[in-house]
């Protein structure tokens, strides 16, 4: 079975700065998809960017990044230029790559962006 | 832009009563989930549902649970007899057939409060 794994239970970060969130995982797999989710005080799970394994280009969404290490089986979460609304619980998620896959999520990490 | 709907926003029921949760996937997605998040633990898998049967469920996902498609716009997510534990934030979530289109899309979710 597969296992998601944040050993980051909070993080914080000043306002412009800055902050990457870790997560590993485990799985025998050679091909399967990783994901960011956030999920703000409303508790709404918004996707923030998606990782492809056979890509070896890391994913890049206007100011988050990963840095997807598949050896290592890494997947970091970079935030860069931090705003308020940033602060959230952030979910990294693996799923095998057949179509209608059941996500696996890690236990999350909270960040407080301070201003 | 296409969103999941859920509906109520926040149920209180008594112990041992029947719930019906209800959500709306986005139009062209084929695979429906439905995932549930105890206050403060991670995101957890209950179900998927794809060409009007269940493709995967979790051990969670007991006799106490069931999922219908009752048309073809709703997806619902029925508790017989509920627990005090099964207090939690359930998520609908939707996606599409594979490739980029296999991004799970969460909906807002429904505060299930058992008394």
């Amino acid at each position: 079975a597969q296992t998601v794994t944040q050993s980051q239970p909070e993080m914080s970060v000043q306002e412009a700065e800055t902050v990457t969130l870790s997560c590993t995982y485990d799985t025998s797999e050679s091909d399967y998809y990783l994901f960011w989710y956030k999920q703000p005080p409303s508790r709404q799970m918004i996707l923030v960017i998606r990782q492809e394994a056979y890509k070896q280009q890391n994913a890049t969404e206007n100011r988050f990044s990963v840095n997807f290490q598949k050896a290592a089986k890494s997947f970091s979460l970079k935030i860069s230029d931090s705003q308020l609304g940033d602060a959230a619980m952030y979910f990294c998620a693996y799923r095998r790559i057949r179509a209608g896959n059941m996500l696996t999520f890690g236990g999350g990490t909270r960040l407080m962006v301070k201003p | 832009e296409p969103e999941v709907t859920q509906t109520p926003s926040h149920q209180v029921t008594q112990m041992g009563q029947e719930v019906i949760l209800r959500c709306v996937p986005i139009s062209n997605h084929l695979y429906f989930y439905w995932y549930r998040q105890i206050l403060g633990q991670k995101v957890e898998f209950l179900v998927s549902f794809y060409n009007n049967e269940i493709s995967e469920k979790s051990e969670i996902f007991d006799d106490q649970f069931s999922v219908e498609r009752p048309d073809g716009s709703n997806f619902t997510l029925k508790i017989r007899s509920t627990k005090l534990e099964d207090s939690a934030m359930y998520f609908c979530a939707s996606s599409g057939t594979g490739g980029a289109a296999d991004t799970q899309y969460f909906g807002p979710g429904t505060r299930l409060t058992v008394l």
